[in-house]
């Protein structure tokens, strides 16, 4: 299978700051991208997603950056809150649906 | 409206027993995708079903694996002579329409099997 298998990257806010999650995605064909939340015992939530002719795309308290001159995703999450922990993924479609996901990132919000 | 369902939730086994998974997926999506999550680390693609068209099944790691998705719903992960690697939480998703872009795929809550 394709998958980054890594040891996930942490990062830890206190409440109320922004958040920014990094992920460098593979292919530089991909026109899809999607950033997922998994909390634990759960399965991917989608979160907010970006197609490849766009460079920004914004939601509720999220926004995602697409640089495809480095291959680089971004989530932004603003005042971050408590339930905002958990796991972030991202993910590029390949084709015909097969998505492709990052390692993640496990974001832990302090109170 | 119902979402994804998976089950069982948990499934220990011994080595060398074979397994099924089964998978639900949001009635009226046409996409189904099997995925599968090691401990602490991202999703890996295995296998998927996009209305009556071949599955693509490029993602099976051995022929040990196999899947099937019966009258365009439900689908049963098979995996024959389990191994301990096979420990994992096995994901599904479905999807409205074409599987491909700007479809957004819904995930159960995965089957969390355990091999001995």
């Amino acid at each position: 299978g394709e998958s980054v298998g890594l040891h996930l990257p942490t990062l830890s806010v206190q409440e109320g700051d922004n958040s920014i999650i990094n992920c460098a995605y593979s292919n530089s064909a991909s026109d899809y991208f999607i950033w997922y939340k998994q909390e634990s015992g759960k399965g991917p939530q989608f979160i907010i997603d970006i197609r490849s002719n766009m460079d920004k795309r914004q939601g509720q308290r999220v926004t995602v950056l697409l640089n495809k001159t480095v291959k680089h995703l971004s989530l932004q999450i603003a005042a971050t809150q408590p339930g905002d922990s958990a796991v972030y993924f991202c993910a590029e479609n390949i084709r015909g649906g097969k998505l492709i996901f990052g390692q993640g990132t496990e974001l832990s919000v302090k109170p | 409206g119902a979402g994804v369902s998976q089950s069982p939730s948990n499934k220990v086994t011994e080595k060398g027993k074979d397994v099924e998974l089964r998978c639900d997926p949001i009635s009226g999506h046409t996409a189904l995708y099997w995925y599968r999550q090691s401990l602490g680390q991202g999703l890996e693609f295995l296998i998927y079903f996009q209305g009556n068209s071949a599955p693509d099944k490029s993602g099976l790691p051995s022929d040990r694996f196999s899947a099937e998705r019966t009258g365009g719903s439900v689908s049963t992960l098979t995996i024959q002579r389990t191994q301990q690697e096979d420990s994992a939480v096995y994901l599904c998703a479905s999807s409205v329409g074409l599987a491909g872009r700007y479809n957004e795929q819904f995930f159960g809550p995965g089957t969390r099997l355990t091999v001995l």
